[in-house]
């Protein structure tokens, strides 16, 4: 079974400059994940989307952030314009239905300069 | 506020030792917690769950204990072996409505041979 993908794997911007990540979940797994992972830290939950729902977003920066999940597969997170302190791994998760194990992609590390 | 403790510090154990991380929560009662492993440039991989009415779980040579007094749970990895090297993140997480892992920061555990 394939596990979740994301692209791109690395990327350096520089500051005021936008970026956008990508995250395919394994096929069927209806709730999606957005994770940040500032080094030396935990995960912090960005999004939450079930199917193409958002389900919990209360600590996205808005101003700056966004994600969408159109037709309920793929993701996309968009930063708009980046800051230095976005710098970190942006990690994508999905789950399964009835299930509580979460499944990450490997992440997509941004470092902003 | 919700608050999930791990030892910042890393853990040094000889080869065939046991390991014993911690990790405490304080402000909430999750139903569930669950312990992942972090390789450095990869994404968590789940490794157990255990329920709130489960005192213990077992998995090969990983044992997790689950106090829901102490608001604890230990996770223990017996005749432990460098490969076993890595970051331990718990996650704890309340029951009903969507389902959110909250990461701890996590615990360094560095085995020597």
């Amino acid at each position: 079974e394939a596990g979740v993908a994301q692209s791109p794997r690395y990327k350096i911007i520089e500051k005021r400059q936008s970026v956008a990540f990508w995250c395919n979940p394994i096929s069927g797994h209806a709730t999606l994940y957005w994770y940040q992972q500032i080094l030396g830290q935990g995960p912090k939950l960005l999004i939450q989307f079930q199917n193409n729902g958002v389900v919990d977003d209360s600590q996205l920066p808005k101003d700056r952030f966004s994600a969408e999940r159109l037709k309920g597969v793929d993701s996309t997170l968009k930063i708009q314009p980046a800051k230095l302190e976005d710098s970190a791994v942006y990690l994508c998760a999905s789950k399964p239905q009835g299930e509580n194990t979460i499944y990450f992609g490997e992440g997509s590390w941004l470092t902003v300069v | 506020s919700q608050k999930i403790e791990q030892n910042s510090e890393a853990l040094n154990i000889q080869e065939g030792k046991t390991a014993t991380l911690t990790c405490n929560y304080t402000n909430y009662s999750p139903a569930y917690l669950q312990w992942y492993r972090q390789d450095p440039g990869r994404g968590p991989v789940f490794l157990l769950l255990i329920r709130e009415n489960e005192k213990e779980k077992r998995k090969e040579r990983l044992k997790v204990t689950f106090d829901t007094t102490l608001k604890q749970s230990l996770f223990h990895i017996t005749a432990s072996q460098p490969a076993d090297s890595a970051t331990y993140l718990c996650a704890p997480s309340a029951s009903g409505g969507s389902y959110i892992p909250t990461f701890g920061r996590g615990t360094s555990l560095i085995v020597h041979p």
